[in-house]
């Protein structure tokens, strides 16, 4: 199975400043069709996952544009340019190009 | 609008069975592979297992740690994917949620899951 390794496992942040979490897998995640399947994901507290990002860098409707993604065949990067307030929750990296598909073990932002 | 409706969570003693359930909406259920997805309290997300959808032959694929005790079926009548577990452990705890997956190779829309206590 394919381990996705987040990092750091805890992000406090001061609003207004920028956020960045690590994301890499133990195999190459460029499928055989010519694109790379990682995803990333939002969990507010108490709330289901949201998806931000498929494809390392397409953002979902919705997704305000402080959040992107970027990476390329093991390591990713989740970027939030300027944190607000709303932005508090775990962030999940998860993989699909390789069955089973795999999760990081999540990175907890917060506020200073 | 997509709705995923997940229910059927409860307490259970371990060896014991529950079954789960799913009703979709918002989507072409039938053409959809299904996935359940777990989150054992204050911990990360665990992929369960996937069901292709029968044209594509229906098949399912289950997670090491519930291969042979959980079960994936669909009905898709009635938009319902289900989840069978028997021989419950007190690992097998979680809010279990399903999700389709997508043309992108993701999970883009996700219910509001069941809690499963499985405790003696």
């Amino acid at each position: 199975d394919v381990v996705m390794t987040q990092s750091p496992l805890s992000l406090p942040v001061t609003p207004g400043q920028p956020a960045s979490i690590s994301c890499r897998s133990s195999q190459s995640l460029l499928h055989s069709d010519g694109d790379t399947y990682l995803s990333w994901f939002q969990q507010r507290p108490g709330q289901s996952p949201r998806r931000l990002i498929y494809k390392v860098s397409n953002r979902d409707s919705g997704v305000p544009d402080r959040f992107s993604g970027s990476g390329s065949g093991t390591d990713f990067t989740l970027k939030i340019s300027r944190v607000e307030a709303e932005d508090v929750g775990v962030y999940y990296c998860m993989q699909g190009t390789h069955w089973p598909l795999t999760f990081g073990g999540g990175t907890k932002v917060e506020i200073k | 609008e997509v709705q995923l409706v997940e229910s059927g969570g409860g307490l259970v003693k371990p060896g014991g069975s529950l079954r789960l359930s799913c009703v979709a909406s918002g989507f072409t259920f039938s053409n959809a592979w299904m996935n359940w997805v777990r989150q054992a309290p204050g911990r990360g997300l665990e992929w369960v297992g996937r069901i292709k959808s029968k044209t594509d032959g229906g098949t399912t694929d289950y997670a090491a740690p519930v291969k042979g005790r959980f079960t994936m079926s669909r009905d898709d009548s009635k938009n319902t994917l289900y989840l069978q577990m028997n021989s419950l452990k007190t690992e097998d705890t979680a809010v279990y949620y399903c999700t389709p997956w997508t043309a992108v190779r993701s999970l883009d829309y996700w219910g509001q899951g069941t809690l499963v206590t499985v405790s003696s």
